[in-house]
C-alpha cells in the first residue's frame, strides 16, 4: 500500500459528459502529480501541485482542469469527454515536489475511465 | 521537449536468465535515476533507484548500473522470475522530466 488514496476506482460515462477524480496524497506529502496512462501513449504526465500551487504542466487538455485544496488532496476534472479519453489516470504524490528524477514517487492504485 | 529512450519496448526472458533494461537521459541535471515496476491493474511503484555519485546498486536480484558520460542507466534482474513479469519504467521525458513514456514490458516465460 503506497498510501495514496484513488476515488472512485471505476467510472463508466459517456461522451459530453464531465467527471471528478479524486487523490489523497500520502501523509506528509505537499506534492501531487496526475498522469494518464493508456496503450499507445504510455505514462503520460499531465500537472503538478505543491502545497495548493500547479507548480508544472504536462500534456493536458484545455477540456481538463485539476486543483489541490488546502487539506492537500488533489481533484482532477475533465469535461466535454471524448472516447480517447478512455485510459488510467494515475495519482502521485512527493514530499519536496521536485519530481521523479529527483525524488520517490509513490503512486495510487488509479481510476479506470471508461468513454463509451 | 526532453527525451528519455528507454529501450527494448518489450522483451522475453527464460526463467533464471538475465534481464536487461536500459534507459538514455538527455538532462544532466537529474538527480536521481530510478525505476519503477507496474503490474497490471497496480499503480508503479518504485523498485530501485540510483543518486549519480554511484556507479551501481544491488538489491537482491536487481541491479541499477549508471554510467554518467554516456548518459544512461541500466536495469538488470537476475535470476529472472516469472513474478517478475511487468512493465517497467524509467522517467525523464518531457519539459520537466516527469514524463515516463511506455516503458518496458517484461514477460519471464516459465
Amino acid at each position: 500500500d503506497s498510501g495514496v488514496t484513488q476515488t472512485p476506482k471505476h467510472l463508466i460515462t459517456a461522451t459530453g459528459q464531465r467527471v471528478t477524480l479524486r487523490c489523497s496524497p500520502r501523509s506528509g506529502d505537499l506534492s501531487v502529480y496526475w498522469y494518464q496512462q493508456s496503450l499507445d501513449q504510455g505514462l503520460q504526465f499531465l500537472i503538478q501541485y505543491y502545497n495548493g500551487e500547479e507548480r508544472a504542466k504536462g500534456n493536458i487538455l484545455e477540456r481538463f482542469s485539476a486543483q489541490q485544496f488546502p487539506d492537500l488532496h488533489s481533484e482532477l476534472n475533465l469535461s466535454s469527454l471524448e472516447l480517447g479519453d478512455s485510459a488510467l489516470y494515475f495519482c502521485a504524490s512527493s514530499v519536496e515536489g521536485y519530481g521523479a528524477t529527483n525524488e520517490k514517487l509513490f503512486f495510487g492504485s488509479g481510476t479506470q475511465l471508461s468513454v463509451l | 521537449q526532453q527525451q528519455v529512450k528507454q529501450s527494448p519496448q518489450s522483451l522475453i526472458v527464460q526463467k533464471g536468465g538475465i534481464s536487461i533494461i536500459n534507459c538514455a537521459y538527455e538532462n544532466t541535471a537529474f538527480d536521481y535515476f530510478p525505476w519503477y515496476q507496474q503490474f497490471p491493474g497496480k499503480g508503479p511503484a518504485l523498485l530501485i533507484a540510483i543518486r549519480p555519485d554511484v556507479s551501481e546498486k544491488k538489491e537482491g536480484r536487481f541491479t541499477i548500473s549508471f554510467n554518467k558520460s554516456a548518459k544512461q542507466f541500466s536495469l538488470h534482474i537476475m535470476d529472472s522470475q516469472p513474478g517478475d513479469s511487468a512493465t517497467y519504467f524509467c522517467p525523464g521525458g518531457g519539459a520537466d522530466g516527469l514524463t515516463f513514456g511506455k516503458g518496458t514490458h517484461l514477460i519471464i516465460q516459465p
